[in-house]
């Protein structure tokens, strides 16, 4: 079974602090992503990787920034946290070429 | 911009009773996703349809992606409280995955 795996499952943060949220995902897939869950608002994608050291913009990208170093590990950077970043984070992965995703169990951010 | 439109957007219903959502674009899909989301945790693929009429049976569960590759069902028959969820589809095309808003479905006991 591919496992994705999040750094944490809920994070509370202040105003202005730097954010970093990890993904891990044990399946040697090459494409990762990261999206945004809001009520009302579905998900919304930020950033994606089809590669090691790529990364592509999604529709919501700004106010954050990604790295990929290692091909099983993607982080979402959060430069300055503010009040509108209060969101569920949803990392995925998928094999190259396919469509379905694998999601990971999501980080509950709240910043105050 | 390719749009996924799903229907309806909550359904409460009693176990034991059946059940259809809808998904649907004005868009051509190479292939439709179905994923399942409990509250507090991230989805989880059930069904990938990728030919136009094709129909999948996953336990109580059937999928059908439409005959133009264009939309989606999802058929529950008597449903049951462990299948109360947030039902998302999602279609690939060009090399993206456009996400619906989803169908919350509470199924009572």
């Amino acid at each position: 079974d591919v496992k994705v795996t999040q750094s944490s499952r809920y994070l509370v943060k202040r105003t202005g602090e730097k954010v970093f949220l990890e993904c891990v995902q044990d399946m040697d897939h090459e494409n990762m992503f990261w999206y945004r869950q809001d009520p009302g608002l579905g998900l919304r994608l930020i950033y994606f990787s089809y590669d090691v050291k790529m990364k592509e913009k999604g529709d919501i990208p700004e106010g954050y920034s990604v790295s990929r170093e290692k091909k099983e590990r993607f982080s979402l950077i959060l430069e300055s946290a503010s009040t509108n970043q209060t969101s569920m984070y949803l990392c995925a992965s998928s094999l190259r070429r396919t469509y379905e995703q694998y999601f990971g169990p999501g980080t509950r951010l709240t910043v105050t | 911009t390719q749009l996924l439109e799903q229907s309806p957007q909550f359904l409460s219903i009693q176990e034991g009773e059946n059940l259809t959502v809808y998904c649907n674009s004005s868009s051509v899909f190479s292939s439709l996703q179905w994923y399942r989301q409990e509250p507090g945790e991230g989805p989880v693929l059930l069904v990938t349809v990728v030919t136009g009429g094709e129909v999948k049976k996953l336990k109580r569960l059937t999928f059908q992606f439409g005959d133009a590759r264009k939309d989606s069902s999802l058929h529950i028959t008597a449903a049951q409280p462990g299948d109360t969820g947030l039902y998302l589809c999602a279609g690939g095309s060009q090399g993206n995955l456009i996400f619906g808003k989803g169908t919350k479905l509470s199924v009572k006991p």
